[in-house]
């Protein structure tokens, strides 16, 4: 069964560094979301992404952030400049055309800003 | 804004018992869609069952059924039968219903109950 998948599974990196994170979504769908967890804390949207733009983005997803699907396949979410408050898990989601609602999760990637 | 609370942040069953997760929403939306997500310890988030507000019957998949309250905007999970695999995070989360291409379509999380089924 196909799945959407996320490299690396953990990141770390110093405070002022850019990350980016990887995913690549299920093949066939068109829909691309970035969530985050803070630990303790409730997942969060941050960005949806269709048709090559980005659909609809959250107040946490400011310039530093930015989302790229550079061949087709990949998905990315840039740090620009790593903040400690972005330490989170990061997960990717995508869904298929049409009326379906199903998202499909990533395992995540455990991001530490030291 | 839309909001999901879960109360319960932990919970245990044993083995081949019946479980309850409650999951309370705050919203105007009158057409929008609930979700039961379980997170597997490492594994990535599925989705266990949803349920569309416009219909009045309570969504059933398997061992797991909902109890939608509308009017007391109330959405709580019942897991029969529990197993060890059921051992996970359970996630209610909300998505307004929105016809249009493009649209995005966004969660909205609550903050999970950790279920831990005993043999």
């Amino acid at each position: 069964e196909p799945e959407v998948t996320q490299t690396p599974s953990h990141q770390v990196t110093q405070m002022g560094q850019e990350v980016i994170l990887r995913c690549v979504p299920i093949s066939n769908h068109l829909y691309f979301y970035w969530y985050r967890q803070i630990l303790g804390q409730k997942v969060e949207f941050l960005v949806s992404f269709y048709n090559n733009e980005i659909s609809e983005k959250s107040e946490i997803f400011d310039d530093q952030f930015s989302v790229e699907r550079p061949d087709g396949s990949n998905f990315t979410l840039k740090i620009r400049s790593t903040k400690l408050e972005d330490s989170a898990m990061y997960f990717c989601a995508s869904r298929e055309a049409g009326a379906t609602e199903e998202q499909y999760f990533g395992p995540g990637t455990r991001l530490t800003v030291t | 804004a839309q909001t999901v609370t879960q109360s319960q942040p932990e919970m245990s069953v044993q083995e081949a018992e019946t479980v309850t997760l409650s999951c309370t929403y705050d919203t105007s939306e009158n057409n929008y869609y609930l979700f039961w997500y379980k997170q597997p310890p490492s594994r990535q988030m599925i989705l266990v069952i949803r349920q569309e507000a416009y219909k009045q019957q309570n969504a059933t998949e398997n061992r797991f059924s909902v109890n939608f309250q509308k009017a007391a905007k109330s959405f709580s999970l019942k897991i029969s039968d529990s197993q060890l695999g059921d051992t996970a995070m359970y996630f209610c989360a909300f998505m307004k219903a929105t016809w249009y291409a493009g649209n995005n379509r966004k969660l909205i999380w609550g903050l999970g109950t950790s279920l831990a089924v005993n043999p």
